[in-house]
């Protein structure tokens, strides 16, 4: 089975501040890892996801995250956070045998203000 | 390329109705997901199908069901509707080889009140 823990339930942060939103996993299989934006009343986006390769992924509206296999996470981090950046966010595990579930953290909500 | 659409967007029912939710998937893309988003339970895996056929099941009663048709669109139904059922429903399709790599697109949701 798998799960994911998103260790911070709201993150409130400044305009222009570094961000981290923490996501640690478990899981008994190999699995691809994923992290999911929701802007209010809208689904879900990816901005970026780890299949192999670098455990540094790069993602769109410069985002990017690392995977650390050792502690089982794959934290997200912006180096400077806009006002548009207020949303939720959600880490995600998916196993890599196909048919298989996206399992979702609980997300974490961005607030940034100025 | 048009985006994931869900219909309608908006639905309030009352206890004990039934429902019937729809999805059209990003042409070409033959794998259709939903997901049942509450505030208290988070997002939760209700089924997928691909290419007409359901491969994976979550852990929801027998109430939620599903289909896909030929075209790749796809329903669900919640019969017997319990207030417990109000939540955003959330479709998402992705490519044809259906393989769990593959990037999910989700479309805006079906938000259902049950009253």
């Amino acid at each position: 089975a798998q799960s994911v823990t998103q260790l911070d339930s709201q993150v409130p942060v400044f305009e222009e501040a570094p961000v981290e939103l923490r996501c640690n996993y478990s899981s008994s299989v190999s699995v691809y890892l994923f992290w999911y934006v929701q802007y209010p009343n809208q689904g879900l986006q990816l901005l970026l996801k780890y299949l192999s390769g670098s455990t540094l992924v790069k993602g769109i509206n410069g985002f990017e995250a690392e995977f650390n296999k050792s502690q089982t996470s794959f934290h997200l981090r912006k180096p400077s956070v806009h006002i548009s950046d207020t949303a939720e966010y959600f880490c995600a595990v998916r196993p890599f045998q196909a048919g298989t579930a996206l399992i979702f953290g609980k997300g974490t909500t961005l607030s940034v203000s100025s | 390329k048009a985006g994931v659409t869900q219909t309608p967007r908006y639905l309030i029912k009352t206890r004990g109705q039934q429902v019937t939710l729809s999805c059209s998937p990003i042409s070409g893309h033959r794998s259709v997901s939903w997901y049942q988003q509450t505030p208290g339970q988070g997002l939760q895996f209700l089924f997928e199908y691909f290419s007409e056929t359901q491969r994976n099941k979550g852990n929801f009663p027998g109430r939620f069901s599903g289909r896909q048709f030929s075209n790749s669109r796809s329903e669900m139904n919640v019969s017997t509707l319990e207030l417990g059922d109000s939540a955003l429903y959330l479709c998402a399709s992705s490519t044809g080889q259906g393989l769990s790599s593959d990037t999910q697109y989700f479309g805006p949701g079906t938000r259902l009140t049950v009253l």
